[in-house]
């Protein structure tokens, strides 16, 4: 049974650095069939994706967040990671990381649902 | 970038009763590549359907989906007392980004 876990501070100072972990248990991040993905949810709103990585290392992010954002995978600890810079307020929400699909038909290639996710970490932006 | 639009924002109904969810895109969803998921609070979204009509791993059958194009609905034909959350759908079949609809929380009468 694969398990995501996030992990990182839980507090942030406006204007610095969130980073956060995901590990991986229960199958490999090298796998070639699957995407990784950062996911947050501000309290009482809906979800929004921040971005994701294969194992090759190859990135795709928001364009609403893609100037701040930086994924980042190491296969070698079966994890991969998210910075954020230039935080306020406004990034104050919970985190989640969760794993996609890469299925591919007929010389094109998608990457699917999320189909497992961490339990999600809060991370608060204090001024 | 695809925009979906959930409605409605809360449905209230009761144990027993069926709910009817929409899930509408600005634009049309390749390949039928929308699915949807329950949230209960303070725990991580679950996958419920993908490919706008497979259920996923152990989702019961009372749980179904439909849709093509711009348009997908989430039907829960009995609704049971641990139903009661809130329910985003999600396209995946366009370039990045993927979206996630507002939500719809389904809430007893």
């Amino acid at each position: 049974q694969v398990q995501l876990q996030e992990s990182g501070p839980g507090l942030v100072k406006s204007s610095q650095t969130l980073s956060l972990t995901c590990t991986v248990s229960g199958g490999s991040i090298s796998s070639v069939s699957y995407y990784w993905s950062w996911i947050r949810q501000p309290a009482g709103k809906g979800l929004e994706w921040i971005g994701r990585i294969y194992t090759s290392g190859s990135t795709n992010y928001n364009p609403s967040l893609k100037s701040r954002v930086t994924i980042s995978v190491d296969t070698s600890k079966n994890q991969f990671s998210l910075k954020l810079n230039s935080v306020t307020a406004a990034d104050t929400a919970v985190y989640y990381c969760a794993r996609s699909q890469k299925y591919c038909s007929g010389g094109t290639c998608y990457v699917t649902h999320f189909d497992y996710w961490g339990q999600g970490t809060l991370v608060t932006v204090s001024s | 970038e695809i925009v979906l639009t959930q409605s409605p924002g809360t449905l209230s109904l009761s144990p027993g009763e069926r709910a009817t969810l929409s899930c509408r895109a600005s634009q049309s969803v390749s390949s039928s590549y929308l699915a949807w998921y329950q949230q209960k609070t303070a725990q991580a979204p679950r996958l419920l359907i993908y490919g706008a009509s497979s259920r996923a791993t152990g989702i019961p059958d009372r749980f179904s989906g439909s849709g093509s194009g711009t348009d997908f609905t989430l039907t829960i034909s009995r609704l049971e007392p641990e139903d009661f959350a809130v329910y985003y759908c999600q396209q995946y079949g366009s370039s990045p980004p993927v979206t996630f609809g507002g939500g719809t929380t389904v809430e007893i009468k």
